[in-house]
């Protein structure tokens, strides 16, 4: 059965500080992974999908790297914003089944 | 592009009665997924269609919940009877195919007094 954790449960960090959050699985046959934002009493909002043959994936000041051997994933924030305040979520897929989520991240950018 | 529609937002019921959530998914997908949302964690699957037919429904508490999607587009969860448990928020996605990025709803937030 696929695990996901993520670390830290929580994060506090000022403006403009540059962060890293971490996922890592226990199943190293994933077909993708997500990352998504999830803001309070919100839906989910796709940030970077990484497919199981890639190493990373770009989008504007975030940046995520996946190493599917070691079961690891990180999501880099630069410059990080009050407005990246939010809860970040890591998700494996495996072929022919749905998402498997970690917990979470909780973000806080104080300004 | 109109994304995915949920309704309603927020439900409270009292333990023991029955509830229906509502999904609408973006038009032309073909995969719906039904989460659940405790406090605290990150959502789980309770079932998972294709068009009309279920791919998976094994996380689902089939003696109290139930769901389907007529004619392969809007699909409805129910609760009947719901316990204190079941107080979540309740997500809805879709996607073109099942190997394709997900799409989520606003979700619907249930608290169960």
């Amino acid at each position: 059965k696929q695990e996901v954790t993520q670390i830290p449960a929580a994060l506090s960090v000022p403006e403009g500080e540059n962060l890293v959050l971490n996922c890592s699985f226990t199943d190293s046959a994933i077909y993708n992974l997500q990352w998504f934002r999830q803001d309070p009493g919100k839906g989910l909002t796709s940030l970077l999908l990484i497919q199981s043959s890639q190493r990373e994936q770009t989008s504007g000041r975030l940046n995520a790297s996946l190493d599917k051997s070691s079961g690891r994933s990180t999501l880099y924030i630069a410059a990080s914003q009050p407005g990246d305040s939010a809860t970040y979520l890591c998700a494996v897929r495996q072929t022919g089944y749905a998402l498997n989520f970690g917990k979470g991240t909780s973000l806080l950018v104080t300004p | 592009e109109a994304g995915v529609a949920q309704s309603p937002r927020y439900k409270i019921i009292e333990k023991r009665q029955s509830v229906a959530f509502w999904c609408n998914p973006i038009s032309g997908h073909a995969t719906l997924y039904w989460y659940q949302q405790i406090l605290g964690q990150g959502p789980k699957l309770l079932i998972q269609f294709q068009n009309n037919g279920v791919v998976d429904d094994s996380q689902l508490p089939k003696d109290r919940f139930s769901a389907e999607r007529l004619k392969g587009v809007d699909s409805t969860l129910k609760i009947q009877p719901a316990k204190l448990e079941d107080s979540a928020v309740y997500l809805c996605a879709s996607s073109f195919l099942a190997q394709y990025e997900q799409y989520f709803g606003p979700g619907t937030r249930l608290t169960v007094t």
